[in-house]
């Protein structure tokens, strides 16, 4: 078996700072995507990669940047921090969005 | 674009209770439907999926049978225990977008002992 490993579980940054979450999987599957969760609101796509230095905008990526260097990661860049927000992300990855694979998530608090 | 509406944001139950789940979804093609379960501290996982009209996904005792006519996929449990409370998502993936996966807005279902 396989397993996403996200870092760091916890993450909490000031308002307007510019904050990396971090992805890795080794499943060897070729497509890998981050999720924004948030209560009643279940899980947006942020951004997806199919393949490595592929990158495709999800319904949620205006304030975040995404990039995929090599096919095991795939990194998430929220470029400038909302005061209050609180949110999970959740990397996952997939062959070809059959059976999505997840980490267990970051948990970002912007004070 | 496509969508899934699940009905219930919350739902609480007994042990032993009938469990029903709404799940719509909305999508231009032929959809592969699945319903994932989340537990506290964990990233969702697959409870089962279905890819064709009339097929029914079944696992633990849970099962869903894809409904093109009325664009459903119920989750539904015939007896509920305590160890089955979590967050449940409904979800859809398009056939010709191939790696995008929709979710719907979740159920977080709690059981009664």
């Amino acid at each position: 078996g396989g397993i996403i490993t996200q870092t760091p579980k916890f993450l909490i940054g000031q308002e307007g700072q510019k904050l990396t979450l971090k992805c890795q999987q080794n499943f060897n599957h070729d497509t890998m995507y981050w999720y924004r969760q948030d209560s009643g609101k279940g899980l947006r796509l942020i951004y997806y990669s199919i393949t490595e230095n592929d990158l495709q905008k999800g319904d949620l990526s205006e304030g975040y940047d995404a990039s995929r260097e090599k096919k095991s990661s795939f990194s998430l860049t929220v470029t400038s921090a909302q005061k209050n927000e609180m949110a999970v992300f959740l990397c996952a990855s997939s062959i070809q969005g059959e059976r999505l694979f997840f980490g267990h998530g970051t948990k970002l608090s912007v004070l | 674009g496509d969508s899934v509406t699940q009905t219930e944001g919350q739902v609480a139950l007994s042990e032993e209770d009938f469990l029903t789940i709404h799940c719509n979804y909305s999508a231009s093609g032929y959809p592969t439907l699945f319903w994932y379960v989340q537990y506290p501290g964990e990233g969702p996982q697959l409870l089962f999926r279905a890819s064709r009209d009339k097929e029914k996904g079944s696992s633990r005792g849970f099962e869903a049978t894809y409904d093109k006519g009325t664009t459903s996929f119920h989750l539904r449990k015939a007896s509920v225990q305590e160890s089955d409370s979590a967050v449940y998502y409904c979800a859809l993936s398009e056939g010709n977008a191939g790696a995008k996966l929709t979710f719907g807005g979740g159920t977080r279902l709690t059981v009664r002992p």
